[in-house]
């Protein structure tokens, strides 16, 4: 089963709106990441957010991590158009191998 | 994107014959991985690698094998295709992120769409 659920699992806004998604996790992680993907293309990497940090941000990216409620949520603001993909959270609990379980994704739609 | 091409991009084969799909790398990475995306999974695990000849199962291994020779080619088998593994294939490496505790970020390569009719 996967590790990470997204919600919602689309979404729809307009260019300039705030979009959120939120990802939920079953067992303790080291770090948590999201990812971007664009329609037939394969996953890039946008930020980690580690088990020990509350907030983290990059450019336009906000993320969030609850480690009591075992939730995360990234915040993409003024939104453009270009920011239309799949979006899906990661959580490493290997520790050893370096891999990630993924979650089912949030279809981000942005209408200019 | 890391130099990581995968082949072929685009195979339609029939069910019972076996199928190979490459994954190559330029910057001598040790860990490799193979998933497959279909709708509403998301990426699963295939398979992974972290050095020549050693690999480990994922959490979809069932009907997969592979083989790594060489730091850079990751080979994905499936043996007797079956309609149930027409899928998306991606491959691919993870690299340190450095800094406190263990963090790295995965890169992908284009992916390899698989139909099995």
């Amino acid at each position: 089963s996967q590790q990470g659920e997204e919600d919602p699992q689309a979404l729809s806004i307009q260019e300039g709106e705030n979009a959120t998604m939120n990802c939920s996790y079953k067992t303790s992680i080291n770090n948590l990441q999201w990812y971007r993907q664009n329609s037939g293309r394969g996953l890039v990497h946008l930020i980690l957010i580690r088990s020990n940090e509350r907030e983290k941000h990059s450019g336009r990216l906000r993320v969030t991590l609850d480690t009591s409620k075992k939730s995360s949520s990234l915040l993409i603001t003024a939104s453009r158009a270009a920011d239309t993909a799949s979006y899906f959270c990661a959580t490493d609990v290997s520790g050893g191998y370096q891999k990630v379980t993924f979650g089912i994704g949030t279809k981000l739609q942005v209408i200019p | 994107d890391a130099g990581i091409t995968q082949s072929p991009r685009h195979k339609v084969t029939e069910t019972g014959t076996p199928v190979t799909l490459r994954c190559h790398q330029t910057e001598n990475h040790r860990y490799m991985y193979w998933y497959r995306q279909d709708p509403g999974h998301g990426l699963r695990l295939i398979h992974y690698s972290y050095g020549v000849k050693d690999t480990d199962k994922g959490e979809v291994s069932d009907g997969y094998s592979v083989s790594r020779s060489k730091t850079e080619d990751f080979l994905l088998t499936l043996e007797s295709a079956t309609s149930s593994q027409t899928s998306v294939y991606f491959c691919a490496i993870s690299e340190s992120l450095g800094g406190q505790g263990a963090a790295y970020e995965q890169y992908f390569g284009p992916g390899t769409r698989l139909t099995v009719t």
